[in-house]
């Protein structure tokens, strides 16, 4: 079990430029989520998937874009990468039924120069 | 809206020192209750959870109690290792749709030898 891949580790952008942060997971996993994580921020919530075929807004959306490709697959665009995007990103995904727990993929470092 | 608080960091301890992280929660209803572990580099990883009132979960030598009456649940461990030294965040699940996990800020421990 692979459990939540993401790609690339690290990737390094000019302001302006785009690029899709790629996640996908092998759990069966109807939710699947994208959080940014800043120093000294914690986790914040970019946008999640609660099923495929549905998005939503989480607390900092402005400047990304998602698409549920299947059940599998959330990808996260950045249109027009700015510095103020320079982060860890991170995908989750999450068990349905009584008890959910997320399971995280190991970050995605981007850098915007 | 449901909220998570948790002690700040960092915290700094020598090796076999007794450990607590304290969380306390705001939420309607019932929620389950986690405690995440993020090592350097690494996504976050599940540490233990509690579905209910007075549950205790545990894993690795680290406790915490779902306490309804004080909404906390408090992490610890009795002999903290060098390998212990990480970030924990405390989250909490509301069980109404698909909301996503709500996470407090994290506690970064550091354990010397």
């Amino acid at each position: 079990n692979a459990g939540v891949t993401q790609t690339p580790k690290f990737q390094v952008l000019k302001t302006g430029q785009s690029m899709t942060l790629q996640c996908a997971q092998d759990m069966n996993h109807n939710s699947m989520y994208w959080y940014r994580q800043d120093p000294g921020m914690g986790l914040r919530l970019i946008y999640y998937s609660a099923s495929e075929g549905t998005t939503d807004k989480g607390e900092v959306p402005n400047g990304y874009n998602v698409s549920r490709l299947n059940k599998r697959e959330f990808s996260l665009r950045l249109e027009s990468a700015a510095p103020s995007q320079t982060s860890v990103y991170f995908c989750a995904s999450r068990t349905s039924g009584s008890v959910h727990e997320q399971y995280f993929g190991p970050g995605t470092r981007l850098t915007v120069t | 809206g449901n909220s998570v608080t948790q002690m700040e960091g960092p915290v700094t301890l020598s090796e076999e020192a007794f450990l607590t992280i304290n969380c306390t929660y705001t939420a309607t209803g019932y929620p389950s209750l986690f405690w995440y572990v993020q090592y350097p580099g690494e996504g976050l990883q599940l540490l233990l959870k509690a579905t209910k009132a007075d549950d205790k979960g545990s894993n690795k030598g680290f406790e915490a109690t779902y306490r309804k009456e004080t909404t906390s649940f408090h992490l610890e461990k009795g002999s903290v290792q060098v390998s212990d030294s990480a970030v924990y965040f405390c989250a909490l699940s509301d069980l109404v749709g698909n909301t996503p996990l709500v996470f407090g800020k994290g506690t970064r421990l550091s354990v010397i030898a």
